[in-house]
């Protein structure tokens, strides 16, 4: 499986943007970039996601490294409900039955 | 906006007694998926459901599991004879297609507690 890596942790102020980043070095030609969010005791949520160019959508922005080896999911405004854990996975839609593969993610955490 | 529905939200069961976890899948969707998450660990795939089959499973599924779409609607995951370490909380998911602009549907889960 390709792997991603994600710093354990990261803080931010409320209404400021924050900036998560992702490692993918060894992402292949067919890798999808989703970017998933689990809030405390609930399901993880559908953020994102992107295969070169960079995406916008309602809850955030993907920018993706032109050699795709790295991206970063942009929260415009942090708000405290947007303290969760963040995940990055590569998935690849026509291998491994499209499953994901959780690492551990991220844990933003948001002052007010 | 059409969700994923899981039941029971929370199950006690006894040690070596069988679970069925319940599932309620996105009504166009194809792909199906069972996660679970022990407490304080991440997110691990247990198995893919596709045409009435199993596409995909991990190690974890191993005789003691397994999955049915009994009905059009649900979507089930039979643990056979529940251990203490089958306590975690289970996802269940969904997907209308493996395309690229599909993606995967979690519902909430259902806690599973062994005693």
């Amino acid at each position: 499986d390709a792997k991603t890596t994600q710093p354990n942790s990261m803080e931010s102020n409320e209404e400021e943007p924050v900036h998560l980043p992702c490692n993918h070095s060894t992402i292949s030609g067919t890798d999808y970039i989703h970017w998933y969010r689990q809030l405390p005791s609930q399901g993880p949520e559908y953020v994102i996601h992107g295969l070169t160019s960079n995406v916008n959508n309602r809850m955030a922005s993907l920018a993706i490294a032109e050699d795709r080896k790295s991206s970063t999911l942009i929260l415009h405004r942090a708000t405290l409900r947007d303290a969760a854990v963040y995940y990055c996975i590569l998935r690849d839609p026509y291998n491994q039955g499209g499953k994901l593969i959780f690492g551990q993610g991220t844990e933003l955490s948001v002052k007010p | 906006e059409p969700e994923v529905t899981q039941t029971p939200s929370h199950q006690v069961t006894q040690m070596g007694q069988e679970v069925i976890l319940r599932c309620v899948p996105i009504s166009n969707h194809l792909y199906f998926y069972w996660y679970r998450q022990i407490l304080g660990q991440k997110v691990e795939f247990l198995v893919s459901f596709y045409n009435n089959e199993i596409s995909e499973k991990s190690e974890i599924f191993d005789d003691q599991f397994s999955v049915e779409r009994p009905d059009g609607s649900n979507f089930t995951l039979k643990i056979r004879s529940t251990k203490l370490e089958d306590s975690a909380m289970y996802f269940c998911a969904s997907s209308s297609s493996l395309g690229s602009g599909n993606t995967i549907y979690f519902g909430e889960g259902s806690w599973l507690t062994v005693v």
